[in-house]
């Protein structure tokens, strides 16, 4: 596609309630990258596939959350048993996989929970 | 998580007036890049920069990549409206693409 396309856009859930978002990348592109955005601050990083290859999750924040990308093109970001805390907007980017190639990323996906 | 630091946080500044904002980090980056993200949105790139020193423009955004490698500027002249946003530096630092470290953002507030 023309760009990355995240769904949904906004998804609301009662705490307890385990998430499914929804990432498609730029259409040829290796490396995809979640980020986690809370109001007011930069997106930092959760978790990093080269192709179907999570290659470093190392900013997920608990076993709450678990990523996967299993054929190296759509990749979803599921959240179980959510917390207040876990209320952020949530960016997928990709990018080439080239030396220094930049990331272009989704609109995001912002959860709320209630 | 480690983030860049990034200044100003905000700046109110009246339309037509250039603006510059940076980036300092305590350790070194091999890339360093620009992004724009307006409300609802995701962070748009702006500019790359790839080597140590280098300075490059897009339209009236113009940005360097610091010789120590550590820091970054942001310059836009002649600011209009449409200028308004937040905007993120980022560094990456190994050859690959591995995920970027990001400022917490300088908000760009331009009064008519």
């Amino acid at each position: 596609g023309a760009g990355v396309s995240q769904s949904p856009r906004y998804k609301v859930a009662k705490r307890g309630q385990d998430v499914a978002l929804r990432c498609d990348p730029i259409s040829g592109h290796v490396s995809l990258f979640w980020y986690q955005q809370a109001l007011g601050q930069g997106p930092e990083f959760l978790t990093y596939f080269q192709n179907e290859a999570q290659l470093d999750k190392s900013g997920l924040p608990s076993d709450r959350f678990f990523a996967e990308r299993p054929e190296g093109s759509v990749s979803t970001l599921k959240i179980q048993r959510t917390q207040q805390e876990d209320s952020a907007v949530y960016l997928c980017a990709s990018s080439s996989g080239t030396r220094g190639s930049p990331l272009h990323f989704g609109n995001g996906t912002r959860l709320t929970v209630t | 998580g480690q983030q860049l630091n990034q200044s100003p946080q905000s700046m109110f500044i009246q339309e037509g007036e250039d603006v510059s904002m940076n980036c300092t980090s305590s350790s070194i980056f091999n890339t360093w890049l620009w992004y724009k993200q307006d409300p609802g949105e995701g962070p748009v790139l702006l500019i790359a920069l790839y080597k140590a020193g280098e300075l490059t423009s897009n339209g009236r955004l113009t940005a360097q990549f610091g010789i120590t490698r550590k820091d970054s500027f942001l310059n836009i002249s002649a600011s209009i409206p449409s200028d308004v946003g937040i905007y993120f530096c980022a560094g990456l630092r190994g050859g690959g693409a591995d995920g970027l470290t990001f400022g917490k953002g300088t908000h760009l507030i331009i009064q008519p």
